[in-house]
Formats: structure tokens, C-alpha cells, sequence
């Protein structure tokens, strides 16, 4: 059973803050990664994703990925009250159609 | 671009009655997906399809539940006769394809209440 690891939280952070959320997966055929913003309420909607080791920035999100250690990580800087949600750690199955496995997700919670 | 359409937004229905949800995906993604999500945990695939073709239906309950994509466009889903754990948020995603690297985008989901 290929499974995905996320700490449930809360993860709570002040306004400014840099937050960061941690993923582990166990698939170790596993190519490309994907982090998921999902409000209460609302559906998931994609913020980044990650194919190579390393990290990959896009404004103020950072995702850094390691292979070798099964472990994937998403860094929000300069945390915003808007920014508290649940994230959720997504990865492809190896020789899946594009086959998704999703974490619980962690809750995130900035306070001003 | 539009986003993937989802209908209806909500439903309430006995047990043991029977309702399907309807999606059109995001305007040339060839792959749709059908997700199930349970309050307070990840989305789960239910099933997978390529144009109109079924990928992967491991964990769809085949003895209640159904799906279609005709002509490869929209899909429905539908469950027949629906239990109280059904009750979830059912979540259409199209992407581009089906190689390892494409993303996937979500419709606004269907909210499941089975009394």
C-alpha cells in the first residue's frame, strides 16, 4: 500500500513567519510531487510541484524535494493570515496513469 | 480558461436511494479523475479515465458505484444505493494527460449527506 505522510497540526505561525510543512511518501518509484492548497470548504487547488531534487521557488513558496530520503517539503515565507488553510502533500505512483496519492493534508494557521 | 464544472454542488439523500454527479473538465484535458474525500482526510481516486477509456478503477465499490465518460468529454458518477458512509465530498480533477508529470486541476466538488 503506497502511502503519503503528513503531520495533521495545527501548525500555527505568526503573521511573518516563515511556515514550513513536511511530506514523506513510500513509494520510491515516485517522479513528481505536488502541494495542494485546499480552504475550508473549498476544493484543492494546485500551488506548486516539484520533479527534481532540490529546491523550486515560486514567489513565496519554496518546495524542496529529497529522493533519496523519501521526503518532500513546502516553504511559505512571510506566512500571511490568508495563507492558513489546509496543504496537502500529493504524489505520483510510479508506473500509475498518473495515478495521485494525496496525504491528509496539515493545517495551517497564521495569527496576525 | 474555464475550470472543471461540477453539478450539483450539494445533495441529501436516504440511504439506500440513488444520486449521481455530473463533471465537464477543464477544455481538452484528455484525463479525468473522480476523487472521494472524507471529511478530514486526503482525496481518494475512485477512478481514472483517458478520453473515454477506464485507467484505473481499483478502488471504486463496484457493486454501488458507477461511472461514465462518454464521447470524452463529461462524466457521471453515480451511486446505487448509497450507504451513510458515502457521505464525503465527491471531487472531479481533469488534467492534460496521463504521463507522470502533468498536473491536475479540481472542479468545486459535490457535497454527499446520506441520512
Amino acid at each position: 500500500q503506497k502511502e503519503v505522510e503528513q503531520n495533521s497540526g495545527p501548525l500555527s505561525v505568526p503573521e511573518g513567519a516563515i511556515a514550513s510543512l513536511n511530506c514523506t511518501y513510500s513509494d520510491r518509484g515516485s517522479q513528481s510531487f505536488f502541494w495542494y492548497r485546499q480552504y475550508s470548504g473549498k476544493s484543492p487547488e494546485l500551488i506548486m510541484f516539484i520533479y527534481s531534487n532540490g529546491d523550486k521557488e515560486d514567489g513565496r513558496f519554496t518546495a524542496q524535494l529529497n529522493k533519496a530520503s523519501q521526503y518532500v517539503s513546502l516553504l511559505i515565507r512571510d506566512s500571511q493570515p490568508s495563507d492558513s488553510a489546509t496543504y496537502l502533500c500529493a504524489v505520483n505512483i510510479a508506473g500509475g496513469y498518473n495515478k495521485l496519492i494525496f496525504g491528509a493534508g496539515t493545517r495551517l494557521a497564521v495569527h496576525p | 480558461e474555464a475550470g472543471v464544472a461540477q453539478s450539483p454542488r450539494y445533495k441529501i439523500i436516504e440511504k439506500r436511494q440513488s444520486v449521481a454527479f455530473w463533471c465537464n473538465p477543464i477544455s481538452g484535458h484528455a484525463t479525468l479523475y473522480w476523487y472521494q474525500q472524507i471529511l478530514g482526510q486526503g482525496p481518494k481516486l475512485l477512478i481514472q479515465f483517458q478520453n473515454n477509456g477506464v485507467v484505473d478503477d481499483s478502488q471504486l465499490p463496484k457493486d454501488r458505484f458507477s461511472a461514465e465518460r462518454l464521447k470524452g468529454v463529461d462524466s457521471t458518477l453515480k451511486i446505487q444505493p448509497a450507504k451513510l458512509e458515502d457521505s464525503a465530498v465527491y471531487l472531479c480533477a481533469s488534467s492534460p494527460g496521463t504521463g507522470g508529470y502533468y498536473e491536475q486541476y479540481f472542479g468545486p466538488g459535490t457535497r454527499l449527506t446520506v441520512t
